[in-house]
């Protein structure tokens, strides 16, 4: 079991362009979830997704910021048009249902840096 | 919303014990995880309170008390390789709340 993957481990983009992170979750599991990192904060909620399913993105910015869980493959966060300030770490989490005494399994995250 | 506080740092030597408290203000809690994080690498669990009292699994246990709305976790015969950040995040749902964790150094 290869676990949640998540790539790349590290992205740079200059500001404007569009930063696409994928995260593939652990075999079996249909529960996907996106926390976000600033250096010195502790992780936040993004966005919650089933397949083919948004349920929460309330931790989401309301703008440039889309998750995606298709059917078939990985799930994808999409930034667009980058700022600065948009440089975290993004991990990607698993369970294979809400979620068990077990927790998430998080992936090792991308490292999104803009320049 | 949720709030949820630990220290920022601790520093303790080879063998020590180590405890890092938690508190925590949350609108709906369903429980209290502890997680470890190394430099770069994803969170890893560790452990899981839902009900008051104490969690032991080997040199990691794990209290809670809800109607003080505090954890704490326990390191015991520390070594070199539990130099890492360690987060406390409380569940609601599906959601975990993080704190913004604890960097325990360990040192010879």
């Amino acid at each position: 079991n290869a676990g949640v993957m998540q790539n790349p481990r590290h992205l740079v983009r200059r500001r404007g362009q569009e930063a696409r992170l994928r995260c593939s979750p652990m075999k079996g599991h249909s529960h996907v979830y996106w926390y976000r990192q600033l250096p010195e904060e502790g992780l936040k909620f993004m966005v919650y997704l089933q397949k083919e399913n948004i349920i929460d993105e309330s931790g989401m910015p309301k703008e440039r910021f889309s998750a995606e869980f298709p059917k078939e493959g990985p799930s994808i966060l999409r930034i667009q048009q980058v700022v600065r300030g948009d440089s975290a770490a993004y991990f990607c989490a698993s369970s294979p249902t809400n979620l068990n005494n077990y927790g998430y399994t998080f992936g090792s995250g991308t490292r999104l840096t803009v320049v | 919303g949720q709030n949820i506080d630990q220290p920022t740092e601790m520093t303790a030597t080879e063998g020590a014990i180590v405890q890092i408290n938690c508190t925590y203000q949350t609108s709906g809690f369903n429980g209290l995880f502890w997680y470890q994080q190394h430099a770069g690498e994803a969170p890893t669990f560790l452990s899981y309170n839902v009900l008051d009292g104490l969690e032991e699994k080997g040199r990691f246990s794990s209290f809670l008390s809800r109607s003080k709305g505090y954890s704490y976790l326990l390191l015991k015969e520390l070594q070199m390789k539990d130099s890492a950040s360690y987060l406390c995040a409380s569940y609601n749902d599906y959601k975990l709340s993080f704190g913004a964790g604890t960097t325990v150094t360990v040192r010879a």
